[in-house]
């Protein structure tokens, strides 16, 4: 069935630094949304991409969807410890259009 | 506008016994969706429902486990004799439509230890 890589599993880093997770699909992906869990919480989704090349930005955050709607990234720029949690990239591609296939996440600490 | 409401957020039962797990859909939404989590796993699509109706459930295992969204009431995932490795995060998510193009609302999850 459709799978949805995401690398890496884990991410630390210092306050400041820039953090970027990377979801990939052996096939063509019809959208992409992105969804940030927090420890102890539940997902909270923060974006959708729909079109082949998109970037949209949210304050430091920055989502890319592949030109080949193969693949999807999020970058933070200048990290804070308010962005630790787990980020999930999740697709819904998979021949139903309800159906959402998450990647297993990378979770980010940040060192304050 | 409340979210989506799960309860008991935290659930332990023994071996053998059954877990019950509610979940009450935003307002107007009429789209139940239960995913489970496993430690350090992504969510996993287990079923999906409108009023009344059981839409798919490719993602239940075949037994032990049932769902349903009556006409009134929540929703309820009803896992009979649980045994360990039913141990996980349950969450549910809403929607006002199906979820092509719109986000889905997850619930705070019921966290279920069995013993």
């Amino acid at each position: 069935g459709q799978q949805v890589m995401q690398i890496p599993q884990y991410q630390h880093v210092q306050e400041g630094e820039d953090f970027t997770t990377y979801c990939n699909s052996s096939t063509t992906l019809s959208n992409i949304q992105w969804y940030k869990q927090r420890p102890g919480g539940h997902p909270v989704f923060l974006i959708q991409l729909v079109k082949s090349g998109e970037v949209k930005k949210q304050k430091r955050l920055t989502f890319q969807f592949g030109e080949a709607k193969k693949n999807s990234s999020l970058h933070i720029t200048a990290t804070q410890t308010t962005d630790v949690g787990t980020y999930f990239c999740a697709d819904n591609s998979g021949g139903s259009n309800y159906k959402l296939t998450f990647g297993k996440g990378t979770l980010l600490t940040v060192n304050p | 506008n409340a979210g989506v409401m799960q309860n008991p957020r935290h659930l332990v039962r023994r071996r053998g016994q059954e877990a019950r797990l509610r979940c009450s859909p935003m307002k107007g939404h009429s789209h139940v969706y239960w995913y489970r989590q496993l430690p350090e796993e992504g969510l996993k699509f287990m079923v999906y429902l409108q009023k009344e109706n059981i839409i798919d459930e490719s993602g239940m295992p075949k037994e032990r486990f049932s769902a349903e969204f009556p006409k009134e009431g929540p929703s309820i995932l009803r896992i009979q004799q649980v045994v360990r490795g039913d141990s996980a995060a349950y969450f549910c998510a809403s929607s006002p439509v199906s979820m092509r193009n719109t986000e889905a609302f997850f619930g705070q999850g019921t966290r279920l230890t069995v013993v």
